[in-house]
């Protein structure tokens, strides 16, 4: 059964770096998705993506973040100057037409 | 206020008990998804519903779109049903997520 696939499955990152967390979606979805989840609490929407453009942001996806699909293949969210509380586990979903999520295992990121 | 609540946020039942997670939620929706978190993060989604009701195996979600209430439902409940059950409404702009109801299911 095709799945989502995300890596790193963790990263380490110092505050001030930038980290790019990859994904690969289901190769027939048409939408793509990044959500957090800090621990211990809700799951956050962070942005929507389709036809090559975001459709979608929360107000946290603010100018830290970016998303690209550079390949046809990869979906990726770039954190350009990591805070500490970016630490949490980013989840990479996608679906197709009737809008179903398809959800990957998460990379948990931790900024120290 | 949350927009969207769950209850119960706890739930404690025995082997093959009848389950029922309710969520409600305060705004305009194009959908809700109820989604399983198991306990080791994975996130798998189980319902996407806009109206009425839909089963799968043991598990069957409902909709009221009026009420703005949904409701999901496990029949003959299983330990491995364990983990935390989320209910998600998506909105024209973003979507938002209930805090979960974690489920314990004793053998």
């Amino acid at each position: 059964e095709p799945e989502v696939t995300q890596t790193p499955s963790h990263q380490v990152t110092q505050m001030g770096q930038e980290v790019i967390l990859r994904c690969v979606p289901i190769s027939n979805h048409l939408y793509f998705y990044w959500y957090r989840q800090i621990l211990g609490q809700k799951v956050e929407f962070l942005v929507s993506f389709y036809n090559n453009e975001i459709s979608e942001k929360s107000e946290i996806f603010d100018d830290q973040f970016s998303v690209e699909r550079p390949d046809g293949s990869n979906f990726t969210l770039k954190i350009r100057s990591t805070k500490l509380e970016d630490s949490a586990m980013y989840f990479c979903a996608s679906g197709g037409a009737h809008y179903e999520q398809y959800f990957g295992p998460g990379t948990r990121l931790t900024v120290t | 206020k949350n927009e969207v609540e769950q209850s119960p946020q706890n739930l404690t039942a025995q082997e093959g008990e009848f389950i029922t997670i309710n969520c409600s939620y305060s705004v305009g929706i194009s959908a809700l998804h109820w989604l399983q978190q198991h306990p080791g993060g994975g996130i798998v989604s189980l319902f996407m519903l806009s109206s009425g009701k839909k089963k799968h195996g043991r598990l069957i979600a409902t909709i009221n779109i009026q009420e703005k209430h949904s409701s999901l439902h496990i029949t003959a409940s299983h330990p491995r049903d364990s983990a935390v059950y989320i209910c998600a409404v998506k909105r024209w702009g973003d979507m938002r997520f209930g805090a979960g109801t974690r489920l314990t299911v004793k053998p």
